[in-house]
């Protein structure tokens, strides 16, 4: 299969707490696994992105996790601020080297 | 280097009509993937050209084509424009494929009336 599903599908959050966001993924080939970040009105962002041979990568406040024997991943946003608010999609590699998205999740911080 | 570029950047067509949208990828990709992004159906993948050849397609009709030039620049038509093509258009380019680090255009708004 090619299903990404991504939950919850909004979250709001206080400014200063963390925010995670679970994607779950159905293709066991599936070895890259980006998040994208779209604010209202401009295009999605890559800010980013995990291979299957490690399990955590982190960058300043944001960090996904990798659970390949359960075929999920997650963000972590970490001391959230308001500009941290848009949609984040997540992805998974399929075959033929494509892309496959969840439908994404609005991420509201509350100042 | 400059970013993946799309144009125009807003359509307005009719229903029966034809479209066509042009990306211009970031300098050295070789990939570049086409998305429908609707708000109820998220990023629908349409098809991937690489080289000028077209690596893969999605489950969209026949309406949709699109090809590569030899400057990996790419572009995507829709004929017989219908209501339900109403979208942003989103090319993502890349050094290698999607499996790998994609970065997206601003997109084109396509209404349909």
């Amino acid at each position: 299969g090619e299903n990404v599903e991504q939950h919850p599908s909004t979250l709001s959050v206080q400014e200063g707490d963390s925010a995670v966001i679970k994607c779950t993924y159905s293709d066991s080939a599936s070895n890259y696994f980006p998040w994208y970040k779209q604010e209202l009105g401009k295009r999605p962002q890559l800010i980013i992105d995990i291979r299957s041979n490690v399990g955590e990568k982190k960058d300043q406040r944001i960090a996904v996790t990798l659970n390949k024997t359960a075929k999920h991943f997650s963000l972590h946003i970490t001391e959230t601020q308001p500009e941290d608010s848009a949609v984040y999609f997540c992805a998974a590699s399929i075959r033929n080297n494509r892309l496959a998205f969840g439908k994404g999740n609005q991420v509201v911080v509350i100042p | 280097k400059a970013g993946v570029t799309q144009t125009p950047r807003y359509l307005i067509k009719t229903r029966g009509q034809q479209v066509t949208l042009s990306c211009s990828p970031i300098s050295g990709h070789r990939s570049v993937s086409w998305y429908q992004q609707t708000p109820g159906q998220g990023l629908q993948f349409l098809f991937e050209y690489f080289s000028e050849t077209q690596r893969n397609k999605g489950n969209f009709p026949g309406r949709f084509s699109g090809r590569q030039f030899s400057n990996s620049r790419s572009e995507m038509n829709v004929s017989t424009l219908e209501l339900g093509d109403s979208a942003l258009y989103l090319c993502a380019s890349s050094s290698t494929g999607p499996g790998y680090e994609q970065y997206f255009g601003p997109g084109t708004r396509l209404t349909v009336t």
